[in-house]
């Protein structure tokens, strides 16, 4: 069955500094995957998606993520951290029923 | 945003009382679900709608129903609340089931004393 694991529940960068998310995926067949951010007190809202397409993917806000087959992962990256990338991060995957199946999270936090 | 409102915002209720929460949309689409947000487990769907009167379980389902009579409205309701149902319930909605692009709602608040 599909799913992805999101290593590390809690994640600090300094402002400024690079933003690195972990997420493996387990998949028997070529994956849809994404990354979606919670701020606090809010729903999610998609920052990217990688439909094999291309993979270097480039979402919102500066984020971007990098499917790598060999390693199943497809880890979350931004260059310099800004004080408003505080929030909860999600990996999630599609299912073989279309359903979209979601990690744990990961916290970011940023210091000043 | 998405046009997509949850009520209430906030509910306390006493263990085995039945709870309704509304999920109302004004995108059309046809696709809605409710899901649970509990610290350490992430977002779990609970029950899933593919159209009107089209419903169908989600991964923990049990203890809770829905219903879609209409395109813009999904409700979920517990029957008889437990305190393991106190958690944060969104619902989210989608134009296609395969694309993957969800749109939540701000989310409800519930607690089961």
């Amino acid at each position: 069955a599909q799913s992805v694991t999101q290593l590390g529940s809690h994640v600090s960068v300094s402002e400024g500094a690079l933003v690195l998310l972990r997420c493996n995926y387990s998949s028997s067949v070529p994956p849809y995957l994404f990354w979606y951010v919670q701020y606090p007190n809010q729903g999610l809202q998609l920052l990217l998606k990688y439909t094999s397409a291309a993979t270097l993917v480039k979402g919102i806000n500066g984020f971007e993520a990098e499917f790598k087959k060999s390693e199943t992962s497809f880890h979350l990256t931004k260059p310099s951290a800004h004080m408003s990338d505080a929030a909860e991060y999600f990996c999630a995957v599609r299912a073989r029923d279309d359903k979209i199946i979601f990690g744990k999270g990961t916290r970011l936090h940023i210091l000043p | 945003d998405a046009g997509i409102t949850q009520s209430p915002r906030h509910k306390v209720t006493e263990t085995g009382t039945p709870v309704t929460l509304r999920c109302h949309q004004t995108e059309n689409h046809r696709y809605m679900y409710w899901y649970r947000q509990d610290p350490g487990h992430g977002l779990r769907l609970i029950h899933y709608s593919y159209g009107v009167k089209d419903t169908d379980k989600g991964e923990v389902s049990d203890g809770y129903s829905v219903s879609r009579s209409k395109t813009e409205d999904f409700l979920l309701t517990l029957e008889s609340a437990t305190s393991s149902q106190t958690s944060v319930y969104f619902c989210a909605i989608s134009e296609s089931d395969r694309e993957g692009k969800l749109f939540f709602g701000s989310g409800t608040q519930l607690s089961v004393l």
